[in-house]
């Protein structure tokens, strides 16, 4: 029962790096979205998306951008990595629409130097 | 602006006290409130309310809503220090989920 898979675990940038977070769900879920936490902040949505072929900006874009090519992966791309990106993201997917149950990934813990 | 703020932020009590988390709202569209506990890592998904006054319950765990006051509570009886986490509501605005801070509880044997 694989789920929600993100990689990679952790991962260190440099400022003005980018890198690609992989996200990939085995539940055929439509809905699959991206946080971020932060200490005292509770979890941010970055992006989502309703479907393979649409996506959506959520709470805090910037910076970020992502593509739904399969139902299966969402991948979040960081196009030049700032340590204000220094963070733990968290990839999420729900069966249908966006306010039912959400199945996370374990996370991925970022720092940017 | 759409936002969900949870009290207490932290929490401390010893096994076998029973606590009461509160999570207010405000958001446009509202569908559903949500608990999610998180320990480590992931968050896990508790419950999900729709209607106000019925109360969901798993074992020592419950939670109910408040449509006309935009609230919800979750309780937990009995409490043990496996209960020692951070719990988190969320409401969405349509496709946006807006989650609060989070309240940390600490069960000490």
């Amino acid at each position: 029962n694989a789920g929600v898979t993100q990689t990679p675990k952790f991962q260190v940038l440099k400022t003005g790096q980018s890198m690609t977070l992989q996200c990939a769900q085995d539940m055929n879920h439509e809905y699959m979205s991206w946080y971020r936490q932060d200490p005292g902040m509770g979890l941010r949505l970055i992006h989502y998306s309703v479907g393979a072929g649409i996506t959506d900006q959520g709470e805090v874009p910037n910076g970020y951008n992502v593509s739904r090519s399969t139902t299966e992966d969402f991948p979040l791309r960081l196009l030049s990595a700032a340590p204000s990106q220094t963070s733990v993201y968290f990839c999420a997917s729900s069966p249908r629409v966006s306010w039912g149950e959400a199945f996370f990934g374990q996370g991925t813990r970022l720092t940017v130097v | 602006e759409d936002k969900v703020v949870q009290s207490p932020l932290s929490l401390v009590v010893h096994e076998g006290d029973t606590v009461t988390l509160n999570c207010s709202y405000e958001v446009t569209n509202f569908r559903s409130l949500l608990w999610y506990k998180q320990e480590k890592k992931a968050p896990t998904f508790l419950f999900m309310l729709t209607s106000s006054g019925i109360e969901k319950k798993s074992g020592r765990l419950s939670s109910i809503l408040d449509k006309k006051e935009l609230f919800s509570i979750l309780n937990i009886t009995a409490t043990q220090t496996g209960d020692s986490a951070v719990y988190l509501c969320a409401a969405p605005n349509n496709n946006d989920m807006r989650f609060g801070a989070g309240t940390r509880l600490t069960v000490k044997p």
